[in-house]
Order: structure tokens, then C-alpha cells, then sequence
């Protein structure tokens, strides 16, 4: 199976505050890349598909980028409502794998 | 608007089996594959298999292949995962989750989600 490692695993951040966060995929992916938004209790929510192409509905403050094994996901002014746990998700091969998560927090 | 709406928790003993239900609405069952995916308490999210209703055509994790059965309803819109011989390391959120289709190909992440079931396996 394809391994997604995600960085960090938690972030505290500020209102206001660019954040970035990093996936790397054991190999290469292509752009074959979703990235997840999950609130405490609820089910993700899709951001961001085919790496960079951002899901209808979802706020422009948020993007992706990347090709072939590493990936970012940034939020161009962090609000409040963006406290939640990101996931990133590789569907390159038919044995589909989900990073670890990265928790961010507002200060 | 395209919903998925599962069935409730549900606590079950080890050895026993346990199916999940995922009504949908708002689009055309047959024409999506439908995703099972599960959480297990403070886990990452873990893909479990796929099923397409249009032709029967499906993909299973090997970590439960021949423990997991994957159905559907046509006619009530509704698709259905049972998982057998449950232990307690299936404690888990289970989700079903659309596979979206774009330009008549489907694409393998997940565009639209239940809201989980919660399956407790206790003795």
C-alpha cells in the first residue's frame, strides 16, 4: 500500500494566519490527491480534489498544490471555523490510503 | 441535494456479524459507485472497499477481504455493508461515500458522505 504521512500532526494558529499543511505519499501519485476537512462528531467533508482543483462550495481560502509525492494544502487566512482535523487521501492505486491527520487549532 | 443517510449504532459481541445500511437521495443510484470507509476512536480514516450497483463491479482492502460483503437495493436506493467476525478492534465510525464520477469516469476519492454509524463490538 501506498504510505501518506502528513505534517505536522497538530498546528496552533491565529486568526488571520496563513497555514500550511504538508502530505508525502510513499510514491509517486501523480495528482491523484483529496484533501478532508473533519469537525469533532462529523463526517470529513471534501476540500480539494485532483491535488489543486478545489470542490464546489468550499471558500477560496483554501488550496492545494502539488504533484508526484509531496503535496500542500494551505488556508490563506485561517478563520475560526477552520479548527478541525485535515486528512489528506491518495487514489492513485486501487488500494486507497488516508494520512495520519493534521489537527489545527485557533490560539 | 445529494444525501446519504445511514442506518444507527448499533453494539454487537465478538464473533457476530454487523450490517450498516446508506439510503440515498438526490441522484441516480445505479450511475455512482459508493465507498465504505471507517474511523476508529482517535484513527485515521481507513478505506474498507467500493461497490459500483451500476454493474456489480467492486474493490475490497485487503485488510478485509472475505469479511466484508458489500450490497445494494436498487430499488430503495440504499446500499449495504456487513462485516463479520467482529472483534473489538472493529469499534469504529463506519461512512458510506459517494465515488464521483466526472466526464463518465469515476474518480476514487469521496465527494459526498454519511454521517457514520457507530459500531460497538463488546462483550
Amino acid at each position: 500500500d501506498i504510505q501518506m504521512t502528513q505534517s505536522p500532526s497538530t498546528l496552533s494558529a491565529s486568526v488571520g494566519d496563513r497555514v500550511t499543511i504538508t502530505c508525502r505519499a510513499s510514491q509517486n501519485i501523480n495528482n491523484w490527491l483529496a484533501w478532508y476537512q473533519q469537525k469533532p462528531g462529523k463526517a470529513p467533508k471534501l476540500l480539494i480534489y485532483m491535488a489543486s482543483s478545489l470542490e464546489s462550495g468550499v471558500p477560496s481560502t483554501f488550496s492545494g498544490s502539488g504533484f508526484g509525492t509531496e503535496f500542500t494544502l494551505i488556508i490563506s487566512s485561517l478563520q475560526p471555523d477552520d479548527s478541525a482535523t485535515y486528512y489528506c487521501q491518495q487514489y492513485n492505486s486501487y488500494s486507497l490510503t488516508f494520512g495520519g491527520g493534521t489537527k489545527v487549532e485557533i490560539k | 441535494q445529494v444525501q446519504l443517510v445511514q442506518s444507527g449504532a448499533e453494539v454487537k459481541k465478538p464473533g457476530a456479524s454487523v450490517r450498516v445500511s446508506c439510503k440515498t437521495s438526490g441522484y441516480s443510484f445505479t450511475k455512482y459507485a459508493m465507498h465504505w470507509v471507517r474511523q476508529a476512536p482517535g484513527q485515521r480514516l481507513e478505506w474498507m472497499a467500493w461497490i459500483n450497483p451500476g454493474d456489480g463491479d467492486a474493490k475490497y482492502s485487503q485488510n478485509f477481504q472475505g469479511r466484508v460483503t458489500l450490497t445494494w437495493d436498487t430499488s430503495a436506493s440504499t446500499a449495504y455493508m456487513e462485516l463479520s467476525s467482529l472483534t473489538s478492534e472493529d469499534t469504529a465510525v463506519y461512512y458510506c461515500a459517494r465515488v464521483p464520477r466526472i466526464a463518465e469516469k469515476n474518480y476514487y476519492y469521496m465527494d459526498v458522505w454519511g454521517e457514520g454509524t457507530t459500531v460497538t463490538v463488546s462483550s
